[in-house]
């Protein structure tokens, strides 16, 4: 099993430019999520889908945009990248929302100049 | 605020030696606390689920423990491939998962 799927694993921006973040899961979860890591700051959530067809805020909601394509495909859109975005990006999966059993993706590493 | 708080932030233990990790947490309503473990340039990964104060949860020689205010991850004998970075979230009512900035262990043979 792939488990949860992310690209790309790098990548590297410049300040204004664009870009999407995809991820998938095989593993028919209900619930989506993307997270990003910055050092001493722990994970912090952006946007959640609870379920397909569903799309919420988290805490760090801004400049960042999501769609939840299918019950498999939650994306992650940068539309015009800044310096703060430089962060390591997971995606993550679930059966039902939550903090148990998450399954994360390996992570993107962006930066943005 | 909701506040997670793990210590140490770093942690160096020679093979063998026994320890523990702390994840101190200041929310408005506990509906679960969640540990994980993640290793260099990958994801987390789940370890255990803790729900009420006194539980307990064992793997290898990992054992979580909950009480009102904090969880201890106690490491056992630990060895070189125990090496990671230990996370701890919590869950709170009204869809909210808050993560601590982790615990970095490095076990030395």
């Amino acid at each position: 099993n792939a488990g949860v799927t992310q690209t790309p694993k790098f990548q590297v921006l410049k300040t204004g430019q664009s870009m999407t973040l995809q991820c998938a899961q095989d593993m028919n979860h209900n619930s989506m999520y993307w997270y990003r890591q910055d050092p001493g700051m722990g994970l912090r959530l952006i946007y959640y889908s609870a379920s397909e067809g569903t799309t919420d805020k988290g805490e760090v909601p801004n400049g960042y945009n999501v769609s939840r394509l299918n019950k498999r495909e939650f994306s992650l859109r940068l539309e015009s990248a800044a310096p703060s975005q430089t962060s390591v990006y997971f995606c993550a999966s679930s059966e039902v929302w939550g903090g148990e059993k998450l399954f994360f993706g390996s992570g993107t590493q962006l930066s943005v100049l | 605020e909701d506040q997670v708080t793990q210590s140490p932030e770093a942690l160096r233990l020679q093979e063998g030696e026994s320890s523990s990790l702390n994840c101190s947490y200041t929310v408005s309503g506990l509906r679960g606390l969640f540990w994980y473990r993640q290793d260099p340039g990958k994801g987390p990964e789940f370890l255990f689920t803790l729900y009420s104060a006194g539980e307990e949860k064992e793997k290898e020689r990992l054992k979580a423990t909950l009480t009102k205010k904090e969880s201890f991850l106690h490491i056992t004998a630990p060895k070189p491939e125990d090496s990671a970075t230990y996370l701890c979230a919590v869950e709170i009512y009204g869809n909210k998962l808050v993560f601590g900035a982790g615990t970095i262990l490095r076990v030395k043979s």
